[in-house]
């Protein structure tokens, strides 16, 4: 089955404490992405990478790294989380950067920092 | 810059009622126009698509028309089901300076009673 994963589903942790939000795509696609969801705003773009090692800043890319050493994951890294960190992340890919693609997206991952 | 703009929520109806879910985006050029639905729980789903205008995108019963000359996309259905509660997001993407992402709405919170 085709499909994103995303691990952990839920992790609460505390201020200053790295974590690591793992990706993966089974879809052998070169796009992948991660997004946060606040109320109110929608879904903004932290980072993507458009292939193996080829990573680049979203919109929202503060506080976050990213890595891309294989192209079926996308780990997202934060390396001292704040409360201001706390959201719903999701990571999406799809076949290469084309605007009409569709973007397949992981279940989500709920972080709250404390 | 890019932008969308869809109408606030919750909208709630009941079962079998007409649904419209109204969307304008601000962009240069033709963008390609999203509707993405998010069940409970679960990460986004594309719903349908548009890439040129006067294009519509149907699915599920769901259709939006891309309408460059007043800068919309709404998303229709004429018979709900208490299974379309959902979260709406409408979203563009542009090929020239988007890199692959997905500009998205503030979402569209839909409850369907029976």
């Amino acid at each position: 089955e085709a499909q994103v994963t995303q691990n952990p589903r839920y992790l609460i942790t505390v201020t200053g404490k790295k974590l690591t939000v793992t990706c993966s795509q089974n879809m052998n696609h070169e796009y992948m992405s991660w997004y946060r969801q606040d109320p109110g705003l929608g879904l903004r773009q932290i980072y993507y990478s458009m292939n193996v090692e080829v990573t680049d800043k979203g919109d929202v890319p503060e506080g976050y790294k990213v890595s891309r050493k294989e192209k079926r994951n996308f780990p997202l890294i934060l390396e001292s989380p704040s409360p201001n960190q706390t959201s719903l992340y999701f990571c999406a890919s799809s076949m290469n950067r084309d605007a009409y693609n569709e973007q397949f997206f992981g279940p989500g991952t709920r972080l709250t920092v404390l | 810059g890019n932008s969308v703009t869809q109408m606030e929520g919750p909208v709630t109806l009941s079962e079998e009622a007409f649904l419209t879910i109204n969307c304008t985006y601000t962009a240069t050029g033709y963008p390609s126009l999203f509707w993405y639905v998010q069940y409970p729980g679960e990460g986004l789903q594309l719903l349908l698509k548009a890439t040129k205008a006067d294009d519509k995108g149907s699915n599920k019963g769901f259709e939006a028309t891309y309408r460059k000359e007043t800068t919309s996309f709404h998303l229709e259905k004429g018979s709900v089901q208490v299974s379309d509660s959902a979260v709406y997001f409408c979203a563009l993407s542009r090929a020239t300076d988007s890199w692959g992402k997905l500009q998205f709405g503030a979402g569209t919170q839909v409850v369907v009673t029976p």
